[in-house]
């Protein structure tokens, strides 16, 4: 099946440092999104994106939190500075808008963010 | 305030068994439940999903059960087998479009051979 890819799979880094998680979502997909969870646990919104704009944000997109998706290539989850509390696994996501396609979320397999 | 509720927290039933799931919301907007399928190391998979419009959606051997009055679902996993060991997320959106998806903390579920 269609597939989102992400990369890279862990990065560690240290904190106060600047990251950025790269994703390579499905080619004809229109929507992205990026999702925290920690500990295996919940999956926490963070946002999502559509035509260049940030259509909607949770609290938990921090001011530190950008995102971008520059001419069709990766869309990318910028955090600067990063903080310990960012260590989470990033899962980013792409969907389709319109017809029988647009209620999947396609995840892909995560970036396993170490803040040290 | 959690708007999507699953419970159990974790669950173990024995191969051949029914798991049962559950769900509950807050939100009265919310239509669509999708029910995602997460492997460790893997990013979650869409398994199944219903409209609030139905009140059952089956596939092979999972099935939806939808109580909009009382804003509860339950995911049935009937003839459980091992390589069905995974954590389970029951998920609501507010529309069949592009909204974003709200999670519950999810059900880890384990089968014994």
């Amino acid at each position: 099946g269609p597939k989102v890819l992400q990369i890279p799979s862990h990065q560690i880094i240290d904190m106060g440092q600047m990251v950025t998680l790269n994703c390579d979502p499905v080619s004809n997909h229109l929507y992205f999104y990026w999702y925290k969870q920690i500990l295996g646990q919940q999956m926490e919104f963070l946002v999502n994106f559509y035509n260049g704009k940030v259509m909607e944000k949770s609290k938990l997109f921090k001011d530190q939190f950008s995102v971008e998706r520059p001419d069709g290539s990766y869309f990318t989850l910028k955090i600067q500075p990063t903080a310990l509390e960012d260590s989470a696994v990033y899962f980013c996501a792409s969907s389709f808008p319109g017809g029988a396609s647009n209620e999947r979320l396609f995840f892909g397999h995560g970036t396993k963010l170490s803040v040290l | 305030q959690q708007q999507v509720r699953q419970s159990p927290q974790s669950l173990t039933v024995w191969e051949g068994e029914t798991a049962i799931l559950n769900c509950s919301y807050e939100d009265s907007t919310f239509n669509y439940f999708p029910w995602y399928q997460q492997f460790p190391g893997e990013g979650p998979a869409l398994l199944i999903s219903i409209s609030s419009v139905s009140d059952k959606k089956e596939d092979g051997r999972f099935t939806i059960f939808f109580n909009k009055r009382e804003k509860k679902l339950s995911l049935h996993i009937t003839d459980s087998q091992p390589g069905d060991s995974a954590t389970y997320f029951c998920a609501a959106s507010a529309s069949w479009g592009n909204e974003k998806i709200t999670f519950g903390a999810g059900t880890k579920l384990t089968i014994k051979p």
